[in-house]
């Protein structure tokens, strides 16, 4: 069955450390897109990317940085200049640009140590 | 900013009975949508209506759009305990980038 996969499920996070957020999509896919999700609050957008070798800043990039060298992959790193990280993330895609129904994989909790 | 903003924050029901939740929002779109949040999981989109459409239905869903009052709601009827989740409106700004932009959402209680 087509979808995104994220992993891991659960990560933690030491203070300073730098860590990496998997995403997968067997869906060929172009656009892959970056969420964080707070409690009680709703997603805002962190980065994305319409094509392969490309990607744009969201609403809430500093702090993460992301790279596109494969269609299927878009993997996003938390770096220690993030100092708010702990937080629920999720991945999505959608076929095209436009606004068109997203994908989205089941997400990765992550938390300080 | 948020684009779209749910209303209410949260409800609380009985099997059986019917669900309406709003959403609310500041600028013209070129479509707005509806998905559903199971606790700790992706979201799952569930209707995409157009700015020039009224009204969609699929199975026991029913979405309407006011472009002129910028509101939608999403009415969920006969509703089961299987329908407790969050939902979130998103909406895109026209004329803009066409990345949706995602609401708090409603949190759906259905007591068995």
């Amino acid at each position: 069955d087509g979808g995104i996969t994220q992993s891991p499920k659960y990560l933690f996070r030491k203070e300073g450390q730098n860590v990496t957020l998997s995403c997968e999509q067997n869906l060929n896919h172009d656009a892959m897109y970056w969420y964080r999700q707070d409690p009680g609050q709703g997603l805002r957008l962190i980065y994305y990317s319409q094509i392969v070798n490309d990607f744009q800043k969201g609403d809430i990039a500093e702090g993460y940085s992301v790279s596109r060298e494969k269609k299927e992959s878009f993997p996003l790193t938390v770096t220690s200049a993030q100092k708010n990280p702990t937080a629920f993330y999720l991945c999505a895609s959608t076929p095209g640009q436009g606004n068109q129904p997203q994908h989205f994989g089941d997400g990765t909790r992550l938390s300080i140590l | 900013s948020q684009q779209g903003e749910e209303d209410p924050q949260a409800l609380s029901i009985q099997e059986g009975e019917n669900a309406t939740m709003n959403c609310s929002y500041k600028t013209s779109i070129n479509n707005l949508q509806w998905y559903r949040q199971n606790s700790g999981r992706g979201l799952v989109h569930l209707i995409l209506i157009r700015s020039n459409e009224r009204e969609k239905h699929s199975g026991r869903l029913r979405v309407t759009l006011d472009t002129s009052k910028k509101s939608s709601s999403l009415l969920i009827t006969a509703s089961r305990a299987a329908d407790t989740a969050s939902y979130f409106c998103a909406t895109d700004a026209s004329g803009g980038s066409y990345i949706p932009t995602f609401g708090r959402g409603t949190s759906l209680i259905v007591h068995p």
